[in-house]
């Protein structure tokens, strides 16, 4: 199996720009998903397909993908937004990268 | 409304068994696959298993950590998904969600049910 790497945290004031990376050797042939995790509650599909917003999502919510790495990038980070953001690579089972805790103060 | 809602997790001895469920209302559960995933406290995700459709032959994975003690299936009469754990051990202890793969990857997840093993 593969693996998908975040960094642990990330801190920006509100209204900077947030970018979570998240890196592995499959993401070049498989697309990457990003979900959102607010405490104590289940996750939260943002992105999907690299880049493609879900419904409802707010437009500050992107994604990119190049090469090994996907980038969810959050312009304009609102205080809203602190949560944990984990990333899932589809295959025939499931890896998520280790979860990145974005913080917004 | 699209809904899964956990249910069945509790307090176990370690090499015990409990089961989960899972039941999905507002979209047709025979369409999808569904899979299981765990959070211990503190810590990120991690997949525990997956069961597709008729059309793919109700097909199982696991991941290796719960391969050969957990076994997930469904009951599509009831528009349920189970996990069932067996041999339980302390690095088990966490919540357990359930969610779905229809068009796009757990678009949707359950509330989550809490398991823990402790003596």
């Amino acid at each position: 199996s593969y693996e998908l790497t975040q960094p642990p945290s990330v801190s920006v004031s509100p209204g900077q720009t947030a970018r979570i990376t998240c890196s592995g050797d499959a993401l070049p042939k498989k697309y990457a998903y990003w979900y959102q995790q607010k405490s104590g509650q289940a996750p939260v599909l943002v992105i999907y397909e690299d880049n493609k917003r879900l419904s409802g999502i707010p437009e500050r919510f992107s994604g990119s993908s190049s090469g090994t790495m996907a980038t969810l990038t959050i312009n304009g980070a609102q205080v809203e937004d602190e949560a944990d953001y984990y990333c899932y690579s589809r295959d025939s089972s499931g890896v998520f990268g280790g979860g990145t805790k974005l913080t917004v103060l | 409304e699209v809904q899964l809602v956990e249910s069945g997790g509790g307090l176990v001895q370690p090499g015990g068994s409990l089961t989960l469920s899972c039941a999905a209302s507002g979209f047709i559960f025979s369409d999808s696959a569904m899979h299981w995933v765990r959070q211990a406290s503190g810590k990120g995700l991690e997949w525990v298993g997956r069961i597709r459709n008729k059309a793919n032959n109700y097909a199982t994975e696991y991941a290796a950590s719960v391969k050969g003690r957990f076994t997930i299936s469904r009951d599509e009469s009831k528009n349920t998904a189970y996990l069932q754990m067996n041999s339980l051990k302390i690095e088990d202890t966490a919540v357990y969600y359930c969610t779905r793969v229809l068009v796009l990857p757990f678009d949707c997840w359950g509330q989550g049910t809490p398991v823990t093993v402790s003596s």
